[in-house]
């Protein structure tokens, strides 16, 4: 069974870091695209970042770009996310999610499967 | 960034009912739609991808239609379990963007 488990969640000051974890199991982690995505208190969901299988394209929100890094080992089936100059805006449950992917006719379609229990970081003074 | 738009924002039902959920995009995005259910305190949960493939697990009383633009979620019968908050998804060009979320009640 594949499983995500999200860590490194917490309560930090406007201006603070963070550095969330996603640790992997039950997939070959290194063949997968892997993805961040948050959810705002009583929101919707907001994609964030994501990194290919040997972190060759990275990707961000514009809302977060300049500010987050996203990064992985292979070595350790783990995703990271390190979350600089943070904001109340920030504040958020934060998921690692896999891309998951398959072909039907001529497309190469994505989607997030599965997702981790998600990690709280909740931006405050 | 592609904007998805869901109608409607919340709705009541009983069990037993069916329910379409409507997604709209603001360009064609082909089939590229994924659904996702997320009940609270939860993690979202993949009901169907490529507008109209059933996540393997599924029940069968989940259905995704549509192309182009406008897309349903429909649940035939609805059951106690399937209460839940309800995201569409477009997988067609990052940034990957969601709905604002349908949340289905108990009447």
């Amino acid at each position: 069974e594949v499983q995500l488990v999200e860590s490194g969640g917490g309560l930090v000051k406007p201006g603070g870091s963070l550095r969330l974890s996603c640790a992997a199991s039950g997939l070959t982690f290194s063949t997968y695209t892997m993805n961040w995505v948050r959810q705002a208190p009583g929101k919707g969901l907001e994609w964030v970042s994501y990194i290919t299988s040997n972190s060759d394209y990275i990707g961000y929100a514009d809302s977060v770009k300049g500010r987050f890094t996203v990064s992985r080992d292979n070595s350790r089936n783990s995703l990271y996310l390190q979350m600089n100059s943070l904001r109340a805006e920030d504040t958020a449950v934060y998921y690692c999610a896999r891309e998951s992917s398959g072909r039907s006719g001529y497309n190469d379609y994505t989607w997030f499967d599965p997702w981790g229990q998600g990690t709280l970081v909740t931006v405050s003074s | 960034d592609i904007q998805m738009t869901q109608s409607p924002s919340s709705l009541s039902a009983s069990v037993g009912d069916r329910v379409t959920i409507t997604c709209r995009a603001r360009q064609t995005i082909s089939t590229f739609l994924n659904w996702y259910q997320q009940k609270p305190g939860r993690a979202p949960k993949l009901l169907i991808f490529a507008a109209s493939s059933l996540q393997n697990g599924v029940p069968s009383r989940f259905s995704g239609g549509g192309s182009g633009t406008d897309f349903t979620l429909t649940i035939s019968s609805l059951q106690p379990e399937d209460f839940a908050t309800y995201y569409c998804q477009q997988s067609w060009r990052s940034p990957w963007t969601f709905g604002q979320g349908t949340k289905v009640e108990i009447k």
